[in-house]
């Protein structure tokens, strides 16, 4: 069956641009992560969605990152203003329960290489 | 916080076995999993230990000591397509959901 799918692969945006990030998980996957790795580093955690409620945002770097999952399905990381230190990978994951990461592995989504010039 | 350590890097030969170690903090320990990420791709499971032993599943085997904060990954018969990093990654004890990966270990196979 299909993974988790994000779009774009790659996004090479102005410093000052605003971009939007997509990610379409599992279908009837419950939860929804954001990461944001950096390279050489593991992936750092972003927020997290159960259904349509964010219930942590507490890893985004500023308030120029904000998410949403309207419907409980697709998500939308959106950065305005970009900056050069945001320049990563952003990683979508998602499982298909309620979250207990003791238990559940979560099923990655190959990411969005964000370049800021 | 909760800090991860594990090699940066490890180069193996084709067919052999490599042990990638991690350490992590004990404290409010929920489980260890391990992911493989080859370049530009997605992380991907590969086992998920929260009692002290060796778990097995083919190639690949997951050992965990809770007492000494400490976990490997054993790879036998090496493949070229084992060549990728390998992710550490432990619940964060005040929020299970997050995870908290180490920097990864980058493994290298020659032939």
């Amino acid at each position: 069956g299909a993974g988790v799918s994000q779009s774009p692969r790659y996004k090479v945006a102005k410093r000052g641009q605003d971009v939007a990030l997509r990610c379409d998980p599992i279908s009837g996957h419950v939860s929804l992560f954001w990461y944001q790795q950096a390279l050489g580093q593991g992936p750092e955690f972003l927020t997290y969605f159960q259904n349509e409620a964010q219930l942590d945002k507490s890893g985004l770097p500023s308030d120029r990152f904000f998410a949403e999952r309207p419907e409980g399905s697709v998500s939308t990381l959106k950065i305005q203003r970009t900056q050069q230190e945001d320049s990563a990978v952003y990683l979508c994951a998602s499982s298909l329960g309620v979250q207990r990461a003791y238990n559940s592995p979560l099923h990655f989504g190959n990411g969005t290489r964000l370049t800021v010039t | 916080g909760q800090n991860i350590d594990q090699p940066t890097e490890m180069t193996a030969t084709e067919g052999a076995i490599v042990q990638i170690n991690c350490t992590y903090q004990t404290s409010g320990f929920n489980g260890l999993f391990w992911y493989q990420q080859h370049a530009g791709e997605a992380p991907t499971f590969l086992s998920y230990n929260v009692l002290d032993g060796l778990e097995e599943k083919g190639r690949f085997s997951s050992f965990l000591s809770r007492s000494k904060g400490y976990s490997y990954l054993l790879l036998k018969e090496l493949q070229m397509k084992d060549s990728a990093s390998y992710l550490c990654a432990v619940p964060r004890r005040d929020s299970s959901y997050k995870l908290i990966f180490g920097s990864g270990t980058r493994l290298l196979v020659r032939p």
